[in-house]
């Protein structure tokens, strides 16, 4: 496991772009897989988003229009663009990760940011 | 893209009693590829269960996991007041991820 933290504004306008990050400490590997992953107010989980340790990414099929993922090796972060948001999109972000280890699971992750999309 | 539906919605049991949750898939899901989290209240989820069967490190063998294909389920036995959390199986296959909606477990 590794420890996660997301971090960005927490105010976004509607139609603007929603930029998260999230740093990882405890031992950065290049070999996990890095995701994001979103809760809307009583409601539940709703994974949006993975870059592979191959370099490749994946998007959830109903976001993958206005969603991109990203990552800083050097700097042990990676990102989350998510482009035209409406109050829909009002939600806390997690950034979380999936061990080399083949079982498509999310072993760590981070507390969790809240997003308002609101004028 | 594969579709998870949880039952029952909300389980409400008694200290000492036994929690069967149940994660029903709309297309085969293999084995490896399905997980279970806790989220309790104000909190990130935490992994239980993985590979359908496997314990996460420091999970107490009162969680278990079991099933195959389409049909899986979290066991809990003996419980306790810290289990009062939403439970969620997730599931990963063609580069995507998805989760069921969750079973709220209430502790009477």
């Amino acid at each position: 496991q590794v420890q996660m933290q997301e971090s960005g504004p927490g105010l976004v306008q509607p139609s603007e772009t929603l930029s998260l990050t999230c740093t990882v400490s405890g031992g950065f590997t290049p070999n996990y897989h890095w995701g994001w992953l979103r809760q809307s107010p009583g409601k539940g989980l709703e994974w949006i988003a993975v870059m592979f340790n191959t370099g490749s990414t994946s998007y959830n099929p109903s976001l993958k229009s206005r969603v991109s993922i990203s990552v800083d090796t050097a700097k042990k972060q990676f990102f989350l663009k998510m482009y035209s948001v409406t109050s829909a999109d009002t939600a806390v972000y997690y950034c979380a990760g999936d061990p080399p280890d083949g079982y498509g699971h999310y072993d760590s992750w981070g507390q969790g940011t809240l997003v308002t999309v609101s004028s | 893209e594969i579709v998870l539906t949880q039952s029952p919605g909300t389980l409400s049991l008694s200290p000492g009693e036994r929690a069967t949750l149940s994660c029903r898939a709309s297309q085969t899901v293999s084995n490896k590829y399905l997980a279970w989290y806790q989220q309790k209240p104000g909190q990130a989820p935490r992994l239980l269960i993985y590979g359908a069967s496997s314990r996460a490190t420091g999970i107490p063998d009162r969680f278990s996991g079991s099933g195959s294909g389409t049909d899986f389920t979290l066991t809990i036995s003996r419980l306790e007041p810290e289990d009062l959390a939403v439970y969620y199986c997730q599931q990963y296959g063609t580069l995507l991820y998805s989760f069921g909606r969750g079973t709220t477990l209430e502790i009477k």
